[in-house]
């Protein structure tokens, strides 16, 4: 069965330093990739998803996330967090376009003044 | 304009009640999620329905039943509540052709609460 780890539950940054979030997955072809960002008392929405092609994808609000299939991750990356950025974000995975989303177990950000 | 809509979006309920939850999409997506997020705020799916497809995850027990009286709606009725059902239950809704192909796009959840 297909899985999804997020390794880090916490992670606090200072405002204006860079993010990254890990995530990895278990799955034995490339599944569909997803990163969602929840604020609290909110539903989720789609910061980026892979589905093929170029390994480094482009997302809103200046997140981008790079696959590395030797690695099996596929971790979010943001050069400078601002203070709206504190949220949970939750990785996800699918096996095929229209499936049912995994979701990982989320990261709580917390960013810093 | 809410693309993905649902009530109620708090409830507050007793054990062994049954109660509904409706989401509406306006999106013209022709498939339909359900998912569930528990207090650790682990997320699950709980259901996937495509026109006359249904997909249920096998851990979700039967007193959960989805029901689509048409594309745009999927209601989640519950039976016999009990307290382990506490949770924050979001609808999504997706689209298998266009742009926005497989993204899903996801309701504003609604925190029920079984006493």
């Amino acid at each position: 069965a297909q899985s999804v780890t997020q390794p880090d539950i916490h992670i606090t940054v200072s405002e204006g330093a860079s993010l990254e979030l890990r995530c990895n997955y278990s799955y034995g072809a490339t599944p569909y990739l997803f990163w969602y960002v929840q604020s609290p008392g909110q539903g989720l929405q789609l910061l980026l998803k892979y589905f093929s092609g170029d390994t480094l994808v482009q997302g809103i609000k200046g997140f981008e996330a790079e696959f590395k299939r030797s690695q099996s991750s596929f971790n979010l990356r943001k050069p400078s967090v601002h203070w709206s950025d504190a949220a949970e974000y939750f990785c996800a995975v699918a096996l095929n376009a229209g499936n049912m989303l995994t979701f990982g177990g989320g990261t709580r950000l917390m960013v810093k003044p | 304009d809410t693309a993905v809509s649902q009530t109620p979006k708090y409830l507050v309920t007793q054990m062994g009640n049954d109660k509904s939850i409706k989401c509406e999409q306006n999106l013209g997506h022709d498939t339909m999620y359900w998912y569930k997020q528990d207090s650790k705020k682990f997320l699950k799916i709980m259901f996937s329905y495509n026109n006359k497809e249904l997909i249920i995850n096998e851990t979700v027990p039967n007193r959960f039943s989805p029901k689509s009286p048409d594309k745009a709606h999927l209601n989640l009725h519950i039976n016999s509540l009990e307290l382990g059902d506490s949770a924050v239950y979001f609808c999504a809704s997706s689209q298998k052709r266009g742009p926005s192909y497989n993204e899903q796009f996801f309701g504003p959840g609604t925190r029920l609460t079984v006493l």
